[in-house]
């Protein structure tokens, strides 16, 4: 079983849509969670941490379950500026040990 | 504030020919720093990390290296370029503290392709 894993998509969606990415991750003394979003040809940056108790940030809402070590991310109301790479990341117990990065869910958002 | 620099943006090399990247991190002291790469339309592949000056742990066997030799400098490097090393170098810098909760941060990476 990969450490992280998403559905590669992509995902094409229309402008207003609401969609989700799912990730499932292995090691269950994972310790923090982020979703990073990755623009075409660009670095990797961060979209949100996700918390325990689930948080918000604007249309972005990001779950942990950690019984199912399962993580999601819902977009509401998509926009066209929305079109990237999502990746999905847990980090380990020790600070020291890297992180660990799925190999993202692309989206696609059409107007 | 924290910055990551690396150069250069771009970069066009014949096989068989060196490689030095380098990657330089201001704003913060002693952060744990990281390579990878990404070929076209992959994920990440982290090639190396350091903890502190001198200390590289190498995650992928491969002809490439890294070395730490300040603090916030993480120079990685190649004898001889394969065909198979092109791709997007990304160099990432992040906190290393107990708990694992710090944020990484990567720098605007160096497109590599060889010809």
């Amino acid at each position: 079983r990969k450490e992280v894993e998403q559905d590669p998509g992509p995902f094409n969606v229309p402008e207003g849509a609401t969609v989700a990415f799912n990730c499932t991750y292995s090691n269950s003394a994972s310790q923090s969670f982020f979703w990073y979003r990755q623009d075409c040809r660009k670095e990797p940056k961060l979209l949100m941490s996700v918390y325990s108790s689930g948080n918000e940030d604007g249309r972005f809402t990001a779950q942990l379950n950690r019984a199912s070590q399962y993580i999601s991310l819902l977009i509401r109301d998509s926009k066209l500026s929305d079109s990237a790479t999502y990746l999905c990341v847990v980090s380990p117990l020790s600070g020291n040990t890297p992180l660990v990065f799925g190999k993202g869910t692309r989206l696609s958002v059409i107007a | 504030s924290q910055t990551i620099h690396q150069w250069p943006a771009t970069l066009v090399q014949p096989v068989g020919s060196p490689l030095s990247l380098e990657c330089t991190v201001e704003g913060t002291s002693n952060p744990n720093l990281y390579w990878y790469r990404q070929a076209a339309g992959r994920g990440l592949q982290l090639l190396f990390y350091s903890v502190g000056i001198g200390q590289i742990s190498s995650e992928v066997p491969q002809n490439l290296s890294a070395s730490r030799p300040q603090d916030r400098q993480f120079i990685l490097s190649s004898k001889k370029l394969l065909l198979s090393d092109s791709g997007f170098y990304l160099c990432a810098w992040r906190k290393g503290v107990a708990g694992g909760r710090e944020t990484q941060y990567f720098g605007p990476g160096t497109r590599l392709l060889v010809l």
